[in-house]
C-alpha cells in the first residue's frame, strides 16, 4: 500500500522558505493521482496548499498562490513544497497526501503522510 | 472560494449513542464532499468520499448523505474509539475544509 513520509526543517526563519519534501513508497508517483500538500496550525483546522500531478501540472491554494511551489521529482519519487517569505502564520503541521480522482464526484486525500511541524520563530 | 460550515462545533455524546454532523456549503457543490476523522496528534484519516461511499477499511457503523449544499455525517452507534474531530471537505473548486467538529465523551 501507498505511504507518504514528509522530510524537511523544523524550524525557519521569518521572511525565509520552507522547504519540505514527500517522498512516495508503495506506489509510483507517476500514477494516476494529484499528489498535495495540507497544513493544519497548532490547534486549528485544515488548509489545502496545493497539488501536483506527475505531468508537472500543478494547482494552487488562490490564498497562498504567490508564494507556493510544488514540484515532482519523478526519479526519486518524491514531491516538493517551498513557501516563500514566511511569518510566525505559517507555522503549522504539514502533511502531504496522495489526492485519487474521480470523473463526476470529485477528488478526495488518501493515505496522509505523518506530518511534520514547522516553526516560524527567529 | 467556497465556504463550508460544520455544526455543531462540538458535541458530547455517549458509547451507543447516534451522532450525526451536518456540512453546509456555501454554494452548490454537487456530491463532492468527502468526511474525514482526526484524533490527537495524528494525520486525517478518510471516511467517506463523494458524499456517501465509505472508504474500504472503515466501519459501517459511519455513512454520509446529502448533495447540493447540505451533508451529514452519521455514526449509528458510538464506539470509544470514534471521539475524535471529523473535517468535511469539498472539492468542487480549490479544495476548503469545514472548521471542524469536536466529538467528545459525555
Amino acid at each position: 500500500q501507498v505511504q507518504l513520509q514528509e522530510s524537511g526543517p523544523g524550524l525557519v526563519k521569518p521572511s525565509g522558505t520552507l522547504s519540505l519534501t514527500c517522498a512516495v513508497s508503495g506506489g509510483s508517483i507517476s500514477s494516476s493521482n494529484w499528489w498535495s500538500w495540507v497544513r493544519q496550525p497548532p490547534g486549528k483546522g485544515l488548509e489545502w496548499i496545493g497539488e501536483i500531478y506527475h505531468s508537472g501540472s500543478t494547482n494552487y491554494n488562490p490564498s497562498l498562490k504567490s508564494r507556493v511551489t510544488i514540484s515532482v521529482d519523478k526519479s526519486k519519487n518524491q514531491f516538493s513544497l517551498k513557501l516563500s517569505s514566511v511569518t510566525a502564520a505559517d507555522t503549522a503541521v504539514y502533511y502531504c497526501a496522495r489526492v485519487p480522482t474521480a470523473a463526476g464526484v470529485g477528488n478526495w486525500f488518501d493515505p496522509w503522510g505523518q506530518g511534520t511541524l514547522v516553526t516560524v520563530s527567529s | 472560494d467556497i465556504q463550508m460550515t460544520q455544526s455543531p462545533s462540538s458535541l458530547s455524546a455517549s458509547v451507543g449513542d447516534r451522532v450525526t454532523i451536518t456540512c453546509r456549503a456555501s454554494q452548490s457543490i454537487s456530491s463532492y464532499l468527502n468526511w474525514y476523522q482526526q484524533k490527537p496528534g495524528k494525520a486525517p484519516k478518510l471516511l467517506i468520499y463523494a458524499a456517501s461511499s465509505l472508504q474500504s477499511g472503515v466501519p459501517s457503523r459511519f455513512s454520509g448523505s446529502g448533495s447540493g449544499t447540505d451533508f451529514t455525517l452519521t455514526i449509528s452507534s458510538l464506539q470509544p474509539e470514534d471521539f475524535a474531530t471529523y473535517y468535511c471537505q469539498q472539492s468542487y473548486s480549490s479544495d476548503t475544509f469545514g472548521q471542524g467538529t469536536k466529538l467528545e465523551i459525555k
